[in-house]
């Protein structure tokens, strides 16, 4: 069974930076890309970034709204995906989600929490 | 980016109607579309990838159709568990981008 966990979320003051981590399991995480998706309370999807697998160079791509603040890794000795927040805005406030990506995104982690603010 | 249009935001329907939703793309996206579930409080679930494609668990009661900028989800007979939001998804490039959502309400 996949399964993705993510942890690391919380409550951080605009300007601080928070790393969210992404356990997974159930598939062979070194031969798959994995993105990250968030959800601001009450409003729709919005892409974060991803990584792709070492095998297409693991390399990253951001959203313009995160690009230069936001940073994606991976550690596939221990399947783990990691996002880096700096310079974290009180618009950054969302559930993150951890997702295996084919393009279609077909499994999902249940979400962290981050609240931005002071 | 490519921007996702879906319509309408919000519907409302009855146990066994057939409905459906609409998403249409700024530009071309061939047949690089998903379409998502999303419960209250819950991570979405995958429902139609490549357009048409049902997703493996997925009741055949949900189907979608369409290519280049004009899409559609159908749920032919509502059931209790379909009242939720949808979203749809483009994966023609990397900048994924989604609809706004329709969130469909029991009538």
């Amino acid at each position: 069974e996949v399964q993705l966990v993510e942890s690391g979320g919380g409550l951080v003051q605009p300007g601080r930076s928070l790393r969210l981590s992404c356990t997974a399991s159930g598939f062979t995480f070194g031969d798959n890309a994995m993105s990250w998706f968030r959800q601001a309370p009450g409003k729709g999807l919005e892409w974060v970034g991803f990584i792709r697998s070492k095998a297409y160079g693991g390399t990253t791509e951001y959203a313009a709204s995160v690009k230069g603040r936001f940073t994606i890794s991976r550690d596939d000795s221990k399947s783990i995906a990691y996002l880096q927040m700096n310079s974290l805005k009180t618009e950054d406030t969302a559930v993150y989600y951890c997702t295996r990506d084919l393009g279609r995104i077909d499994y999902w982690g249940q979400g962290s929490l981050v609240t931005v603010s002071s | 980016d490519i921007q996702m249009t879906q319509s309408p935001s919000t519907l409302s329907a009855s146990v066994g109607d057939r409905v459906t939703i609409t998403c249409r793309a700024s530009q071309s996206i061939s047949s690089w579309l998903a379409w998502y579930q999303q419960k209250p409080g819950k991570a979405p679930k995958l429902l139609i990838y490549k357009a048409s494609s049902l997703e493996s668990g997925v009741p055949s009661r949900f189907s979608g159709s369409g290519s280049g900028t004009e899409f559609t989800l159908t749920i032919s007979s509502l059931q209790p568990d379909d009242f939720a939001t949808y979203y749809c998804q483009q994966y023609s490039n990397y900048l994924y981008t989604f609809g706004q959502g329709t969130k469909l309400e029991i009538k």
